[in-house]
């Protein structure tokens, strides 16, 4: 395992549609993050799971933001009623024990 | 809130020089400090971690940490083209391995060949 993958790596849609993205974790990892990043700023904390439970959500996790991890393994963060405001880089990471974040590619997201 | 700063630059440095990064938080109970190094377009990686007082090195690399100040800092000596990046700082509130980071919106490097 070489890292976290993400897909799609790229999804434009129109406003309204609903969009989904799916995270691989870096199989011994048990942890795994959402943060969405915008440009110029620094990535934004979204929710957190371990194994399949999701643990923690930031208020910036609207009704329309839901994300799972069946079985603790990969996760997918789905947005309904996509708005223009969440045109954003969608990353996940995953960590171990150390408590590091190990990022992948990202998916990002371009709402018209 | 929880806040991390960082001077959004640009720092400009020449090849050879050493760069410095700065980072203040806000919140005095933070566990663990982390550097990650950001491509334009690319996902951050880390370069670095430090979770006590002092210097942590790792070949150019150099973290600092000072807790009473609640001030982080990155030292990147012989800096290189290739080091040109928006540098995060990010501070964990938990311990190590729970909960979530928050990031500073960066700085970006660049160095002059």
């Amino acid at each position: 395992d070489t890292g976290v993958s993400q897909d799609p790596r790229h999804k434009i849609t129109k406003r309204g549609q609903n969009v989904t993205f799916r995270c691989d974790p870096i199989s011994e990892h048990n942890r795994l993050y959402w943060y969405r990043q915008t440009l110029g700023q620094g990535p934004e904390f979204l929710t957190y799971f371990q194994n399949e439970a999701q643990l923690e959500k930031s208020r910036l996790l609207s009704d329309r933001f839901s994300a799972e991890r069946p079985k603790g393994s990969f996760s997918t963060l789905e947005i309904q009623r996509t708005e223009q405001g969440d045109s954003a880089m969608y990353l996940c990471a995953s960590t171990g024990v150390t408590g590091e974040l190990f990022f992948g590619e990202g998916s990002r997201l371009t709402v018209l | 809130q929880k806040e991390v700063e960082q001077n959004s630059g640009p720092l400009s440095v020449p090849e050879g020089a050493i760069a410095s990064l700065n980072c203040t938080y806000s919140d005095r109970g933070s566990q663990s400090f982390f550097w990650y190094r950001q491509y334009s377009g690319k996902s951050p990686e880390l370069i670095m971690s430090i979770y006590s007082n002092g210097d942590k090195e790792d070949g150019r690399f150099t973290a600092q940490l000072n807790k009473a100040s609640q001030y982080v800092s990155l030292l990147i000596r012989d800096s290189q083209p290739s080091d040109s990046a928006t540098y995060l700082c990010a501070v964990g509130v938990y311990g190590g391995s729970q909960g979530n980071l928050i990031f500073g919106k960066g700085t970006k490097l660049s160095v002059k060949p």
